[in-house]
C-alpha cells in the first residue's frame, strides 16, 4: 500500500517492558519523524531522521531509541516502558521541501503502559 | 526555540459560517504548515505556506512572514470541518514545532 503506515494501531504493555512501534513509508522521503501527542502538551518531537543512518534527538527523547537502517523504515523503541510514556505516537515523513508539500502523518499508535 | 501561539483555543460555529484561525510565531521561519486533526485522530496536511497565500476549495491560508503570523480561513463551514487545527513552524530545519491548536466545532 502506498503511503505511511504505523503498527500496531493499539498497544497495551506493562511497565518495564520493551516495546517497538513501527513506521513504514513508500515514497522514499528522506525525512522521518516521531511525535507524541498528549493532552495539554500538543505534539512534541521525540526523534527525527534526515536520511538512512542519520538520526537526531527532538524535544523529548529520553527513554526512546530509534534506528534507520533503510530509508523506508523508522522504528521507535521504548527500552523500558513507563506510565508517563502512555500517549498517542505519530510517525511522519517529508521530502525536505523539494515539492513544497510538507509532512504526511501516519494514523498513529495509541500506547497504554500499565 | 521558536514559540507558536494559536488563537482562539476553541471555536464553535453554526454550519455555513466563516471563520479565521490565527497562528503567531516568535522568530523567522522557512517552513509553516497547517494541519487538521479530525475527530478520529488523523492528521491531514492542509497547507505548506511559509509565505504568501494559497487556496484549496473552501480553505485558504495567508502567511505574512515579516510580521510573524499566519491565518487560516474556513468559509461556509461544514460539520466535517470539526476537529483541531494545528499550525507548525520551523526556522531552518525540517523539525516542526507545533502550536497547541484551535478546536473547532461546527454544529448542524
Amino acid at each position: 500500500d502506498a503511503g505511511i503506515t504505523q503498527s500496531p494501531r493499539y498497544k497495551i504493555t506493562e511497565t518495564g517492558r520493551q516495546v517497538t512501534l513501527m513506521c513504514h513509508q513508500t515514497w522514499s522521503h528522506s525525512y522521518m519523524f516521531w511525535y507524541r501527542q498528549d493532552l495539554g502538551h500538543g505534539l512534541r518531537l521525540i526523534y527525527y531522521s534526515a536520511a538512512a543512518d542519520i538520526t537526531d534527538k527532538g524535544e523529548v527523547p529520553d527513554g526512546y531509541v530509534v534506528s534507520r537502517s533503510k530509508t523506508e523504515n523508522f522504528p521507535l523503541t521504548l527500552e523500558s516502558a513507563t506510565r508517563s510514556q502512555t500517549s498517542v505516537y505519530f510517525c511522519a515523513s517529508s521530502d525536505g521541501g523539494s515539492t513544497n508539500y510538507g509532512y504526511t502523518f501516519g494514523s498513529g499508535t495509541r500506547l497504554t503502559v500499565v | 526555540g521558536i514559540q507558536v501561539e494559536q488563537s482562539p483555543p476553541d471555536l464553535i460555529l453554526q454550519e455555513g459560517a466563516n471563520s479565521t484561525l490565527r497562528c503567531n510565531f516568535s522568530d523567522s521561519v522557512n517552513n509553516l504548515q497547517w494541519f487538521h486533526q479530525n475527530p478520529w485522530g488523523q492528521l491531514i496536511n492542509l497547507f505548506y505556506i511559509p509565505s504568501g497565500t494559497k487556496q484549496n476549495g473552501r480553505l485558504s491560508a495567508t502567511t505574512v512572514a515579516t510580521e510573524r503570523y499566519s491565518l487560516l480561513y474556513i468559509s461556509s463551514s461544514q460539520t466535517t470541518d470539526s476537529g483541531v487545527y494545528f499550525c507548525a513552524v520551523s526556522g531552518g530545519s525540517e523539525k516542526l514545532v507545533f502550536g497547541k491548536g484551535t478546536k473547532l466545532t461546527v454544529n448542524p
